[in-house]
């Protein structure tokens, strides 16, 4: 597709289930990012994949979140035994690799609204 | 962590030049400025980048002092369609958690 795109687009679920959330970046970026955005507020950074480097997880809020990315490919994000603090939009996006150190111009998915019940 | 502030609302009419202001005191010397668009229900759209001294494209201006401690992006002529958050980013390809995106400005365009 022309853009990134995210599924599901909307996921209700009940507190403790586990949920996974998709990801398809722009062909050809190597860079993906995960970010949450609770309502009303910024973007939050969760998770970055460059290319085969070690993703940076350093803003995954806990150990119940994880990601994985498929060469330069899809992504899952997946939340295990979620808790209502985890209700939010999940944004994911891609970029191609910088080619200078901080050129960053990120495409964002429409995202996934997540409501933990 | 290069940190923003930016102006939590702003009203503006039809026509008008709207700019936004982004403070970001300790910025990096390896760090670019980038501004986002959100519109509600949509992920953010990129608007514009820099990194000193003034960048132009179609849609806005982006205005960076010497001492880069402050930017400010210029809409020209904003229309109703216009209304949306707008985010100042600062960060470099050190880490992507440098990358963080602050509460954003809502910006109100009224006819």
């Amino acid at each position: 597709g022309a853009g990134v795109s995210q599924s599901p687009s909307n996921k209700v679920t009940e507190k403790g289930k586990d949920v996974e959330l998709r990801c398809d970046p722009i062909s050809g970026h190597t860079a993906l990012y995960w970010y949450r955005q609770r309502l009303g507020q910024g973007l939050e950074f969760l998770i970055y994949f460059q290319g085969n480097s070690a993703p940076d997880k350093s803003g995954l809020p806990s150990d119940r979140f994880s990601a994985e990315r498929t060469g330069e490919s899809v992504s899952t994000l997946t939340i295990q035994r979620t808790q209502q603090e985890d209700s939010a939009v999940y944004l994911c996006a891609s970029s191609f690799t910088p080619r200078l150190a901080g050129e960053h111009e990120q495409y964002f998915g429409p995202g996934t609204r997540l409501t933990v019940t | 962590l290069a940190k923003t502030t930016q102006p939590i609302s702003m009203d503006s009419y039809e026509g008008q030049e709207v700019n936004i202001t982004c403070s970001h005191n300790n910025i990096a010397t390896n760090d670019y400025i980038t501004w986002y668009q959100q519109f509600p229900s949509q992920g953010p759209r990129f608007i514009i980048q820099g990194y000193k001294t003034k960048v132009t494209n179609e849609v806005a201006s982006l205005f960076i002092p010497a001492d880069r401690k402050s930017s400010t992006l210029s809409l020209p002529r904003v229309s109703l369609s216009d209304t949306a958050v707008y985010y100042c980013l600062v960060g470099s390809s050190g880490s992507a958690r440098q990358l963080t995106f602050g509460s954003g400005t809502q910006l109100t365009v009224l006819p």
